[in-house]
């Protein structure tokens, strides 16, 4: 099974900051991956898919790219609303896999 | 509108069996696969397993095979996620999912709490 290996498990950073986030695959996966967004006792959120498409109603200063086995998801101009954790989950084949998650906090 | 809706939090005792929903609406259910995702207390997610309902092919993580039951019933719309003999380490969120070009419609969750 392909395994997702997310990095860093944490940051701190502030308000205006550029955040990046990276996953990294351990076979190519071409461009399946996504990545989301989850809130304390709320359901994740899809952000981006194949790897640097921005789902519809996601605002833009979320972007993402690579493929293959390397992919980061940058945040640009971090907004309050933006502390959160994030995951990739690559959809290349079967089984799927999540990272591990990235929790983004107030510094 | 599309829409995911699961069935209520259970609270189960060790060994008992237990099977929870998950209802779509707003789209062609039976055309969409849809995943089920676990999410243990403080802990990340895990991609469980998942089924076509149109024609319930289903493919598990291999650490969840033989340990749950996905299943499906399209004249109704609903995803199903099955246990047996539940143990205490079942003590999780359980999320479904629908999958288009990635899982871009969740249910609110299922809390099951599994204690003596």
């Amino acid at each position: 099974a392909i395994q997702m290996t997310q990095s860093p498990s944490s940051l701190s950073a502030s308000v205006g900051d550029r955040v990046s986030i990276t996953c990294r695959a351990s076979q190519g996966i071409r461009k399946d991956l996504g990545w989301y967004q989850q809130k304390p006792g709320k359901a994740p959120k899809l952000l981006i898919y194949a790897a640097s498409s921005l789902e519809s109603g996601v605002p833009s200063r979320f972007s993402g790219s690579g493929s293959g086995t390397d992919f980061t998801l940058t945040i640009s101009n971090l907004q309050p609303e933006d502390f959160a954790t994030y995951y990739c989950l690559h959809d290349y084949t079967y089984p799927q896999a999540f990272g591990q998650g990235t929790k983004v906090e107030i510094k | 509108e599309v829409q995911l809706v699961q069935s209520g939090a259970e609270v189960k005792k060790p060994g008992e069996s237990l099977k929870i929903s998950c209802r779509g609406s707003g789209y062609s259910f039976a055309n969409y696969w849809v995943a089920w995702v676990r999410q243990m207390p403080g802990k990340g997610l895990e991609w469980m397993g998942i089924i076509y309902p149109g024609d319930s092919d289903t493919r598990y993580s291999p650490s969840f095979q033989g340990q749950v039951t996905i299943s499906a019933d399209k004249s109704i719309s609903t995803a199903y996620l099955q246990w047996t003999s539940l143990k205490a380490s079942d003590t999780a969120m359980y999320y479904c999912a629908r999958q288009s070009l990635h899982f871009d419609y969740w249910g609110q969750g299922t809390l099951v709490t599994v204690s003596s």
